[in-house]
Protein backbone atom coordinates (compact mmCIF):
# COMPACT_ATOMS: atom_id res chain seq x y z
CA UNK A 1 0.00 0.00 0.00
CA UNK A 2 1.74 2.65 -1.10
CA UNK A 3 -0.78 5.57 -0.07
CA UNK A 4 -1.68 8.94 -1.48
CA UNK A 5 1.41 10.77 -3.61
CA UNK A 6 1.70 14.30 -4.73
CA UNK A 7 3.70 16.13 -6.64
CA UNK A 8 5.86 18.19 -6.23
CA UNK A 9 5.93 18.28 -2.39
CA UNK A 10 6.87 22.42 -2.56
CA UNK A 11 6.48 24.75 -5.11
CA UNK A 12 7.86 28.47 -5.62
CA UNK A 13 6.64 30.41 -8.06
CA UNK A 14 6.30 33.93 -9.20
CA UNK A 15 3.07 35.88 -8.93
CA UNK A 16 1.23 35.51 -12.44
CA UNK A 17 2.82 32.09 -13.47
CA UNK A 18 0.88 29.15 -14.06
CA UNK A 19 1.63 26.01 -11.81
CA UNK A 20 0.13 22.76 -12.24
CA UNK A 21 0.08 19.49 -9.43
CA UNK A 22 -0.49 15.90 -9.61
CA UNK A 23 -1.83 13.62 -7.04
CA UNK A 24 -1.83 9.64 -7.62
CA UNK A 25 -4.71 8.75 -5.33
CA UNK A 26 -5.26 4.57 -3.82
CA UNK A 27 -4.79 2.21 -6.56
CA UNK A 28 -8.26 0.82 -5.91
CA UNK A 29 -10.31 3.98 -4.77
CA UNK A 30 -12.40 5.21 -7.11
CA UNK A 31 -13.37 9.05 -5.14
CA UNK A 32 -10.59 12.00 -5.04
CA UNK A 33 -10.71 14.96 -3.29
CA UNK A 34 -8.48 18.58 -3.48
CA UNK A 35 -8.43 20.44 -0.42
CA UNK A 36 -6.35 23.76 0.88
CA UNK A 37 -5.10 24.51 3.92
CA UNK A 38 -3.76 28.09 4.88
CA UNK A 39 -1.51 28.88 7.78
CA UNK A 40 -2.84 27.87 11.03
CA UNK A 41 -6.57 27.14 9.38
CA UNK A 42 -8.17 23.31 8.45
CA UNK A 43 -8.42 22.23 5.63
CA UNK A 44 -11.34 23.43 2.95
CA UNK A 45 -12.86 21.69 0.46
CA UNK A 46 -12.23 22.62 -3.15
CA UNK A 47 -13.47 19.90 -5.57
CA UNK A 48 -13.95 16.11 -6.12
CA UNK A 49 -14.42 13.83 -8.38
CA UNK A 50 -16.05 10.24 -8.22
CA UNK A 51 -14.16 8.57 -11.72
CA UNK A 52 -13.75 10.64 -14.08
CA UNK A 53 -16.62 12.85 -13.29
CA UNK A 54 -16.03 16.06 -11.53
CA UNK A 55 -19.39 16.21 -8.94
CA UNK A 56 -18.47 18.68 -6.91
CA UNK A 57 -16.84 22.05 -6.79
CA UNK A 58 -16.36 25.09 -4.03
CA UNK A 59 -17.00 28.85 -4.26
CA UNK A 60 -13.49 28.93 -3.20
CA UNK A 61 -12.74 27.04 -6.65
CA UNK A 62 -12.09 30.29 -9.12
CA UNK A 63 -12.35 30.29 -12.61
CA UNK A 64 -8.18 30.50 -12.02
CA UNK A 65 -8.72 27.03 -11.29
CA UNK A 66 -9.25 23.78 -12.91
CA UNK A 67 -9.25 20.13 -11.85
CA UNK A 68 -8.93 17.05 -14.20
CA UNK A 69 -8.87 13.33 -13.64
CA UNK A 70 -8.95 12.45 -17.27
CA UNK A 71 -8.72 8.23 -17.03
CA UNK A 72 -9.80 7.86 -13.26
CA UNK A 73 -6.87 7.60 -12.02
CA UNK A 74 -4.37 10.40 -11.36
CA UNK A 75 -5.49 14.11 -10.87
CA UNK A 76 -4.13 17.39 -11.68
CA UNK A 77 -4.83 20.77 -10.12
CA UNK A 78 -3.83 24.12 -12.22
CA UNK A 79 -3.83 27.55 -10.74
CA UNK A 80 -3.42 30.30 -13.50
CA UNK A 81 -2.31 33.46 -13.16
CA UNK A 82 -0.99 32.66 -9.63
CA UNK A 83 -1.48 35.38 -6.81
CA UNK A 84 0.14 35.95 -3.43
CA UNK A 85 -3.56 34.56 -1.94
CA UNK A 86 -3.12 31.25 -3.36
CA UNK A 87 -0.10 30.63 -1.26
CA UNK A 88 -0.93 27.40 0.25
CA UNK A 89 -1.01 23.43 1.18
CA UNK A 90 -2.51 22.18 -1.49
CA UNK A 91 -4.19 18.38 -0.14
CA UNK A 92 -5.12 15.05 -1.92
CA UNK A 93 -7.63 12.99 -0.99
CA UNK A 94 -8.89 9.72 -2.10
CA UNK A 95 -11.48 6.96 -0.98
CA UNK A 96 -12.91 3.63 -1.96
CA UNK A 97 -16.57 4.00 -2.23
CA UNK A 98 -18.82 2.30 -0.28
CA UNK A 99 -21.76 1.27 -2.29
CA UNK A 100 -24.15 2.25 0.81
CA UNK A 101 -26.30 4.81 0.31
CA UNK A 102 -25.43 8.02 2.85
CA UNK A 103 -22.43 6.15 3.96
CA UNK A 104 -19.72 8.09 4.68
CA UNK A 105 -16.16 6.72 3.32
CA UNK A 106 -13.12 7.74 5.21
CA UNK A 107 -10.40 9.88 2.82
CA UNK A 108 -6.87 9.17 2.92
CA UNK A 109 -4.84 12.07 2.06
CA UNK A 110 -1.54 13.06 0.64
CA UNK A 111 1.78 14.85 2.38
CA UNK A 112 0.27 17.70 0.47
CA UNK A 113 2.20 20.30 -2.35
CA UNK A 114 3.25 23.67 -0.36
CA UNK A 115 2.87 26.50 -2.83
CA UNK A 116 4.36 29.61 -2.53
CA UNK A 117 3.97 32.39 -4.29
CA UNK A 118 6.39 35.39 -4.41
CA UNK B 1 -25.26 22.61 6.22
CA UNK B 2 -22.32 21.55 8.52
CA UNK B 3 -19.89 22.98 11.00
CA UNK B 4 -17.74 21.87 13.72
CA UNK B 5 -15.85 24.05 16.18
CA UNK B 6 -12.70 23.20 18.09
CA UNK B 7 -12.97 25.30 21.21
CA UNK B 8 -9.40 25.19 22.19
CA UNK B 9 -6.28 26.05 19.75
CA UNK B 10 -3.94 25.17 21.72
CA UNK B 11 -3.99 22.69 24.56
CA UNK B 12 -0.79 22.00 26.91
CA UNK B 13 -0.26 18.71 29.08
CA UNK B 14 2.50 16.96 30.91
CA UNK B 15 3.26 13.74 29.48
CA UNK B 16 1.77 11.02 31.48
CA UNK B 17 -1.73 13.08 31.65
CA UNK B 18 -4.64 12.89 30.14
CA UNK B 19 -5.72 14.59 27.05
CA UNK B 20 -8.81 16.33 25.90
CA UNK B 21 -9.89 18.04 22.96
CA UNK B 22 -12.69 19.65 22.82
CA UNK B 23 -15.07 19.60 19.48
CA UNK B 24 -18.60 20.95 19.08
CA UNK B 25 -20.40 19.88 15.48
CA UNK B 26 -23.38 21.40 13.63
CA UNK B 27 -25.44 19.04 11.40
CA UNK B 28 -28.72 18.80 9.30
CA UNK B 29 -28.39 15.23 8.93
CA UNK B 30 -26.69 12.14 10.08
CA UNK B 31 -23.74 12.94 10.40
CA UNK B 32 -19.97 11.40 10.29
CA UNK B 33 -17.22 12.38 12.55
CA UNK B 34 -13.59 11.95 12.63
CA UNK B 35 -10.47 13.14 14.16
CA UNK B 36 -7.58 13.06 12.02
CA UNK B 37 -3.71 14.15 13.35
CA UNK B 38 -1.10 15.90 11.30
CA UNK B 39 2.69 16.36 12.28
CA UNK B 40 4.75 18.57 11.05
CA UNK B 41 5.96 17.95 7.27
CA UNK B 42 3.47 14.81 7.03
CA UNK B 43 0.21 14.06 5.98
CA UNK B 44 -3.49 13.97 7.54
CA UNK B 45 -3.74 10.62 9.59
CA UNK B 46 -7.19 9.13 10.36
CA UNK B 47 -7.26 8.37 14.21
CA UNK B 48 -10.55 7.51 14.43
CA UNK B 49 -14.62 7.56 13.24
CA UNK B 50 -17.89 7.74 13.96
CA UNK B 51 -20.43 6.42 11.43
CA UNK B 52 -23.67 5.61 13.52
CA UNK B 53 -22.61 2.62 15.25
CA UNK B 54 -21.41 2.79 19.14
CA UNK B 55 -21.32 5.90 20.28
CA UNK B 56 -17.88 5.31 22.05
CA UNK B 57 -14.99 4.64 19.12
CA UNK B 58 -11.50 3.17 19.85
CA UNK B 59 -8.81 4.34 17.70
CA UNK B 60 -5.03 3.97 17.30
CA UNK B 61 -2.26 5.04 19.75
CA UNK B 62 -4.92 4.98 23.15
CA UNK B 63 -7.03 7.77 21.31
CA UNK B 64 -10.83 7.14 22.10
CA UNK B 65 -13.63 9.81 21.30
CA UNK B 66 -17.41 9.55 22.88
CA UNK B 67 -20.57 10.99 19.91
CA UNK B 68 -23.00 12.77 22.31
CA UNK B 69 -25.91 13.65 20.49
CA UNK B 70 -27.59 15.76 22.96
CA UNK B 71 -24.19 17.94 23.78
CA UNK B 72 -23.21 17.38 19.70
CA UNK B 73 -20.35 17.17 21.07
CA UNK B 74 -17.12 14.51 20.06
CA UNK B 75 -14.40 15.51 22.19
CA UNK B 76 -10.73 13.13 21.96
CA UNK B 77 -9.66 11.76 24.98
CA UNK B 78 -6.31 9.87 25.88
CA UNK B 79 -5.88 8.53 29.37
CA UNK B 80 -2.16 9.37 29.38
CA UNK B 81 -0.31 11.85 27.07
CA UNK B 82 2.98 10.80 25.40
CA UNK B 83 5.64 12.84 23.80
CA UNK B 84 4.89 11.84 20.21
CA UNK B 85 1.18 12.70 20.23
CA UNK B 86 2.15 16.23 20.09
CA UNK B 87 0.93 17.43 16.89
CA UNK B 88 -1.91 19.31 15.10
CA UNK B 89 -5.61 17.87 15.66
CA UNK B 90 -8.56 18.12 13.29
CA UNK B 91 -11.87 17.18 14.44
CA UNK B 92 -13.95 16.82 10.82
CA UNK B 93 -17.72 16.73 10.06
CA UNK B 94 -19.51 15.02 6.99
CA UNK B 95 -22.54 13.77 5.86
CA UNK B 96 -23.13 11.62 3.26
CA UNK B 97 -26.96 11.48 3.81
CA UNK B 98 -27.07 15.03 2.52
CA UNK B 99 -25.48 13.68 -0.73
CA UNK B 100 -21.91 15.36 -0.16
CA UNK B 101 -19.03 13.52 0.56
CA UNK B 102 -16.50 15.96 1.09
CA UNK B 103 -15.21 16.85 4.95
CA UNK B 104 -15.71 20.15 6.99
CA UNK B 105 -13.05 20.29 9.47
CA UNK B 106 -12.11 22.32 12.39
CA UNK B 107 -9.45 25.16 12.79
CA UNK B 108 -7.29 22.63 14.81
CA UNK B 109 -6.09 22.27 18.12
CA UNK B 110 -2.37 21.94 18.50
CA UNK B 111 -1.11 19.60 21.49
CA UNK B 112 1.96 20.40 23.38
CA UNK B 113 3.23 17.50 25.50
CA UNK B 114 5.53 18.38 28.56
CA UNK B 115 8.42 16.61 29.49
Amino acid sequence: DTGVSQDPRHKITKRGQNVTFRCDPISEHNRLYWYRQTLGQGPEFLTYFQNEAQLEKSRLLSDRFSAERPKGSFSTLEIQRTEQGDSAMYLCASSLEMFLAGVQDTQYFGPGTRLTVL
Amino acid sequence: AQSVTQLDSHVSVSEGTPVLLRCNYSSSYSPSLFWYVQHPNKGLQLLLKYTSAATLVKGINGFEAEFKKSETSFHLTKPSAHMSDAAEYFCVVSAATSGTYKYIFGTGTRLKVLA
